[in-house]
């Protein structure tokens, strides 16, 4: 069955630190990629998306992510993180093999210490 | 911009009683889905829609029922409701995008269910 996986479920960094989230997925083929944020309270808002082209994607708020497609990944990377980045974390993915649904992973919890 | 909406925002039920929860969207999409998120789970697929008057189950749709009368409109109904159904759900939607570029979904605020 396709999944994604997220390998870490909390990371805590204090401000000015580097942030890579990892994320794998199993599915084949031609496939779309995308990093989601959720905010405390709030629902789920893309953060950025890859589907061909250049594999290193920028997104929104300084928010970049590196598809590698022998490794199946698509990490996410953040050089130096704000207190305001503070939020949880969903990989997704969405293959034509997949059908038309897009499966998400379990998330990652951020906590940035002021 | 409306964008996903859902109704209502949060809701407790008794074990055994039924409700239903209503997502609309003003984007003319085609593509309709609902999840539930549970701590350290992520978003669980409950039943998707691919266009008006169709249906089908996603990762965990037992207990649960949608249905899919207008484009606009996704609902989800719990017949019976049980402890394990307290969770908080989302809707979504996007384009049936046949380049395969604009696939992106949109979320709804959610709606945060308590079954006692």
């Amino acid at each position: 069955a396709q999944s994604v996986s997220q390998h870490n479920h909390h990371v805590i960094l204090s401000e000015a630190a580097s942030l890579e989230l990892g994320c794998n997925y199993s599915y084949g083929g031609t496939v779309n990629l995308f990093w989601y944020v959720q905010y405390p309270g709030q629902h789920l808002q893309l953060l950025l998306k890859y589907f061909s082209g250049d594999p290193l994607v920028k997104g929104i708020k300084g928010f970049e992510a590196e598809f590698i497609k022998s490794k199946f990944s698509f990490n996410l990377r953040k050089p130096s993180v704000q207190w305001s980045d503070t939020a949880e974390y969903f990989c997704a993915a969405l293959s034509r093999a997949g059908g038309f649904k897009t499966i998400f992973g379990a998330g990652t919890r951020l906590f940035v210490k002021a | 911009n409306a964008g996903v909406t859902q109704t209502p925002k949060f809701r407790v039920l008794k074990t055994g009683q039924s409700m239903t929860l209503l997502c609309a969207q003003d984007m003319n999409h085609e593509y309709m889905y609902w999840y539930r998120q549970d701590p350290g789970m992520g978003l669980r697929l409950i039943h998707y829609s691919v266009g008006e008057g169709t249906t089908a189950k996603g990762e965990v749709p037992d207990g649960y029922n949608v249905s899919r009368l207008k484009k606009q409109n996704f609902l989800l109904g719990l017949e019976s409701a049980a402890p394990s159904q307290t969770s908080v759900y989302f809707c979504a939607s996007r384009h049936r995008d046949r380049s395969f570029r604009d696939t992106e979904a949109f979320f709804g605020q959610g709606t945060r269910l308590t079954v006692v």
